[in-house]
């Protein structure tokens, strides 16, 4: 496989459940991000990490737990949602972080629906 | 406060030329991208515009002006599969990238 794999593509959970997105990228990256993205709003980051090591969290609610157990693998784990959470959960990968042309390569996304 | 400002949607004719606008005001500025992102799919690399100028690629070209905190995405020759939300996102001083909420471009016949 080649690029950046996210699983599952499709997420409906209740309030009170606890679940995982998962991220896999195969390109040799040192750098992988988690975004949250919303109808006709700008995507927000949520976090970053760089050589395994989180170097990014903004703000985000602690209901979004995020683990990176080595450069190639990214999870976002999810527990007690609300129902606007319900989004499009983007991974993306990049070379680096703090350069300029640090060009973002994306997932598909996993596509999550609370109820 | 940091912000990106591009047109909600936009409808052009297949074989046509649209240009897709972009301004900004940010903390700084470290270079401008532009993505595609198909419905349903991941958004895609476009360009980067660090220089003021126009830099084409093909049927879709990329211009930046610095001093206008302004940039436009050129596509010519317009085809179906074009039909797509395009990204316009700023580097800050603090190399964050700053989005805006996306273009949604409508193709039709």
């Amino acid at each position: 496989e080649t690029g950046v794999t996210q699983t599952p593509r499709h997420l409906v959970m209740g309030m009170t459940n606890k679940k995982s997105l998962k991220c896999e990228q195969h390109l040799g990256h040192n750098a992988m991000y988690w975004y949250k993205q919303s109808a006709k709003k700008p995507l927000e980051l949520m976090f970053v990490y760089s050589l395994e090591e989180r170097v990014e969290n903004n703000s985000v609610p602690s209901r979004f737990s995020p683990e990176c157990p080595n450069s190639s693998h990214l999870f976002l784990h999810l527990h007690t949602l609300q129902p606007e959470d319900s989004a499009l959960y983007l991974c993306a990968s990049s070379q680096d972080i703090g350069k300029g042309a640090n060009v973002l390569t994306f997932g598909a996304g996993s596509r999550l629906t609370v109820l | 406060g940091q912000n990106i400002d591009q047109p909600t949607e936009m409808t052009a004719t297949e074989g046509a030329i649209v240009q897709i606008n972009c301004t900004y005001q940010t903390s700084g500025f470290n270079g401008l991208f532009w993505y595609q992102q198909h419905a349903g799919e991941a958004p895609t690399f476009l360009s980067y515009n660090v220089l003021d100028g126009l830099e084409e690629k093909g049927r879709f070209s990329s211009f930046l002006s610095r001093s206008k905190g302004y940039s436009y995405l050129l596509l010519k020759e317009l085809q179906m599969k074009d039909s797509a939300s395009y990204l316009c996102a700023v580097l800050d001083s603090n190399y964050q990238l700053i989005w805006g909420a996306g273009t949604k471009l409508i193709i039709k016949p």
